[in-house]
């Protein structure tokens, strides 16, 4: 089935350490996003891609980084310089970047700081 | 900057009820308009679109209206069922595919 697949879904960190989260598509969007979703909040954009070999910073990009060197793949690294990186991360891809394209979630990957 | 707000942050209500979620922003300068559903653990799933040219959108027992002029979105949920029970998110999009979402109503159905 053509999906968003994250990985993993559960994940926990020691102070200082940079962590990779994965997130795979087979929709064959150009378009992918990585969100941050605290308790009781809302999703705050972190990175998003248009096309592969490009990216942009969200509204909350400090302490994070991402590539796209391929077009199904867009992982996410939370590095140490990020101050409270305890939280729900949802990956989403759509079409293309046109406002009119409905857009995917991941299940979501569970990051906690121990 | 665009901000959107949903009112009330939960609720509950017998099952068999007709039921409205609230969504406000407060620029009117939107392209879209969507709601998504959001069981507890998981990704969010799109339940409707509404582009900034249309009033309405339905799909089976859900209508999403959208009033650009006062900054409202609604979502009207008919003869509920304990499992549209979940988290529902509105979002705008002012450009680009750049999501603004509200903190969500977490609705629960009583059997």
């Amino acid at each position: 089935d053509g999906g968003i697949t994250q990985s993993p879904k559960y994940l926990f960190r020691k102070e200082g350490q940079n962590v990779t989260l994965s997130c795979e598509q087979n929709l064959n969007h150009d378009a992918m996003y990585w969100y941050r979703q605290d308790p009781g909040q809302g999703l705050r954009l972190i990175y998003y891609s248009q096309i592969v070999n490009d990216f942009q910073k969200g509204d909350i990009a400090e302490g994070y980084s991402v590539s796209r060197e391929k077009k199904e793949s867009f992982p996410l690294t939370v590095t140490s310089a990020q101050k409270n990186p305890t939280a729900f991360y949802l990956c989403a891809s759509s079409p293309s970047m046109s406002s009119g394209n409905t857009i995917y979630f991941g299940e979501g990957s569970w990051l906690t700081v121990v | 900057k665009q901000e959107v707000t949903q009112i009330p942050a939960a609720l509950s209500v017998p099952e068999g009820e007709n039921l409205v979620l609230n969504c406000s922003f407060t620029d009117s300068a939107i392209y879209n308009l969507q709601w998504f559903r959001q069981d507890p653990g998981k990704g969010l799933t799109s339940l409707l679109l509404i582009q900034s040219s249309q009033r309405e959108q339905t799909s089976g027992r859900l209508n999403a209206s959208l009033d650009k002029s006062s900054g409202r979105s609604t979502l009207y949920i008919a003869a509920s069922q304990p499992g549209d029970s979940a988290t529902y998110l509105c979002a705008s999009t002012q450009g680009a595919q750049k999501l603004v979402f509200g903190q969500g109503t977490r609705l629960t159905i009583n059997p």
